[in-house]
């Protein structure tokens, strides 16, 4: 079945580090990929999305590429903020969007 | 405004009460979903309704009951419940003919038995 597996974490950075969290998936048909964060106390908000093969999504400074041959949707900054931790999950929506299915999420601390 | 409310926030009860959990979406999307998150964040679907009818009900004890009343309402009913049921229960809506938009959830509702 459909399935999303990301990396563990947490992940603790420096500000200014470079981020990537891994994000790899398992569909039939071609999904819709999504990125979501969640600040602590918070629901899931939308970071990104691509929609097909080598689509990037891109939000404040935040990217990921649909990568069909990978089956990867890695999600990627160049410059993290402190303002930038939470939890991060990849998700994937089936050809026929019946529902999402989400990664276990990534813990993102940041320190200054 | 808000798109996607949830009523309440926070809701402490005893083991065996029974207890309702209001969503109520101002999008105008016709789906909806319970989402269950655990301890370990990990995201659960329970339920999902389009234009009031059930379409995805995952295996959840039958304790708890979703009902809509319109495609702009969605609750949760849960009863007699057990400490295991402690969590943060998301709402969530989205549009099928734009489901590529992604869900809009609601804050959460984190519920803690005692």
């Amino acid at each position: 079945g459909d399935s999303v597996t990301q990396m563990e974490g947490p992940v603790t950075l420096s500000e200014e580090a470079f981020l990537t969290i891994n994000c790899t998936y398992t569909a039939t048909g071609y999904p819709s990929l999504f990125w979501y964060v969640q600040y602590p106390g918070e629901g899931l908000q939308l970071l990104l999305k691509a929609t097909k093969a080598d689509d990037k999504g891109s939000n404040k400074g935040f990217e990921a590429t649909y990568r069909k041959e990978t089956t990867s949707f890695h999600l990627e900054k160049g410059s993290v903020q402190v303002s930038d931790s939470a939890v991060y999950f990849c998700a994937l929506s089936p050809y026929n969007f019946n529902k999402f299915y989400f990664g276990s999420g990534t813990k993102l601390n940041v320190k200054p | 405004d808000t798109a996607v409310s949830q009523t309440p926030k926070y809701l402490v009860t005893q083991m065996g009460n029974d207890k309702s959990i209001k969503c109520e979406q101002n999008l105008g999307h016709d789906t909806m979903y319970w989402y269950k998150q655990d301890s370990k964040k990990f995201l659960k679907i329970m339920f999902s309704y389009n234009n009031k009818e059930l379409i995805i009900n995952e295996t959840v004890p039958n304790r708890f009951s979703p009902k809509s009343p319109d495609k702009a309402h969605l609750n949760l009913h849960i009863n007699s419940l057990e400490l295991g049921d402690s969590a943060v229960y998301f709402c969530a809506s989205s549009s099928r003919e734009y489901a590529m938009g992604g869900y809009t959830f609601g804050s959460g509702t984190r519920l803690t038995v005692v």
